[in-house]
């Protein structure tokens, strides 16, 4: 079965730290991975996704198909970092694709 | 571009009671998805729409709750009749056609069931 699983609930570090969100997949396919992250009061939105190999506001995730991880690191938090991140997968079906979400991080970064 | 709209923003009703929800896509999107999203918890796909069909709806409660996609345009989700454990956010959200593509959300609808 398909999955996603953040093994932390809340993840809080200081501003300048550096800050690894985990992710974890359970998928047969060839996975593709998304981060999507919502700030206070705003929508959730889009980060980045494996399929582009782009850095966006200093995070960056690396697949790991040996240890089914997408994690998602930024070597100095800031304090604009503080929202709710979450892992998302892609999932292919026969005539349709969907997206499976994890159960979400909470990252606060402390000034 | 104009982003997803959704209306109610908020929603208090009690058990036993219905509750639409309503959805507008960015224009030209083709796929439109519903989420539910229990505190703690990361967005559960309700039902996926392609242009004005079904294509997943295998984790919507269809006993009580109905989705439909007018024209392949506009969507509504309604809950008939909610019970406690339907308090949630709805979330609706939308991308073109193709693989890997970004969602778009909108700014979800709080439910609050008494």
């Amino acid at each position: 079965a398909q999955r996603v699983t953040q093994p932390e609930k809340l993840l809080s570090v200081f501003k300048g730290a550096p800050v690894e969100l985990k992710c974890n997949y359970s998928y047969s396919g060839s996975p593709e991975l998304f981060w999507y992250v919502q700030y206070s009061r705003q929508r959730l939105q889009l980060l980045l996704r494996h399929i582009s190999r782009e850095s966006i506001k200093g995070f960056t995730a690396d697949l790991n198909k040996g240890e089914t991880s997408f994690h998602l690191k930024k070597p100095f938090a800031q304090e604009e970092d503080s929202a709710m991140y979450y892992c998302a997968l892609w999932v292919m079906k026969t005539s349709y694709d969907k997206v499976i979400f994890g159960p979400g991080t909470s990252l606060s970064v402390i000034p | 571009e104009a982003g997803v709209a959704q209306s109610p923003r908020y929603k208090i009703i009690e058990k036993r009671q219905s509750v639409a929800f309503w959805c507008n896509p960015i224009s030209g999107h083709a796929t439109l998805y519903w989420y539910q999203q229990i505190l703690g918890q990361g967005p559960k796909l309700l039902i996926q729409f392609q242009n004005n069909g079904v294509v997943d709806d295998s984790q919507l409660p269809k006993d009580r709750f109905s989705a439909e996609r007018l024209k392949g345009v506009d969507s509504t989700l309604k809950i008939q009749p909610a019970k406690l454990e339907d308090s949630a956010v709805y979330l609706c959200a939308s991308s073109p056609r193709g693989a890997y593509n970004e969602q778009f959300f909108g700014p979800g609808t709080r439910l609050t069931v008494l």
